[in-house]
């Protein structure tokens, strides 16, 4: 079955710091990078995403590496804010990853 | 809220009940989902359509059978649930069925099965 693989699965970043999340993938048919953000209550929301010709897209504080090569993408948040404290999936359809729970501390 | 709305937005039932959980979008989007969020658990996706048409049912049990009247509407309709199936339900839909264009989600129903 498709499978994609987040790590990790928390994380804990002062403000102004810059987590990272990791999602690795097998499907080499993948062709659309997504990443959502989930706050409690709410639905999964669209954050940013990627296609396979680019390596990287920045939209404000949220940038996409893409590795294609290495099978890899990842989201950074530049200077994290306590509003960012989320989960995050990376979710290239139609699966989704299992999540990673951002806490930013002031 | 989002584009997508779904209700209710939480959910009591008995395992001997039927209720019905409905989705309604205004995004123009041709494709809806279902989707089942447990906790420490992937989102599992449990139905697709396209123009009102399911593609994809993932082995979902009986117990749960969707409904799409038309392209801007989904329900899904509940009966003799197990505790098991307590979740939240996820709605969402998307341009088309390849989802790749990103989905819009609704905020869920929250269900417990007691």
């Amino acid at each position: 079955q498709q499978q994609v693989k987040q790590s990790p699965q928390s994380l804990i970043v002062q403000k102004g710091g810059i987590p990272i999340i990791n999602c690795a993938y097998e499907n080499t048919a993948f062709d659309y990078f997504p990443w959502y953000q989930q706050f409690p209550g709410k639905g999964p929301a669209l954050l940013i995403a990627i296609r396979p010709d680019v390596s990287e897209k920045k939209e404000g504080r949220f940038t996409i590496s893409f590795n294609k090569s290495a099978k890899q993408f990842s989201l950074h948040i530049m200077d994290s804010q306590p509003g960012d404290s989320a989960t995050y999936f990376c979710a290239p359809p139609p699966v989704f990853g299992k999540g990673t729970r951002l806490s930013v501390i002031a | 809220e989002t584009g997508v709305t779904q209700t209710p937005r939480h959910l009591v039932m008995g395992m001997t009940n039927k209720k019905s959980l409905k989705c309604e979008q205004h995004l123009g989007h041709n494709a809806m989902y279902w989707y089942k969020q447990s906790a420490k658990k992937p989102l599992e996706l449990m139905f697709v359509y396209s123009l009102e048409e399911r593609v994809e049912n993932n082995s979902v049990p009986s117990r749960f059978s969707p409904e799409c009247p038309n392209s801007s509407h989904l329900f899904l309709h509940l009966h003799t649930l197990q505790p098991e199936d307590s979740a939240l339900y996820l709605c969402a839909s998307s341009q088309e069925a390849s989802g790749d264009y990103g989905y819009t989600f609704g905020s869920g129903t929250r269900l417990t099965v007691v």
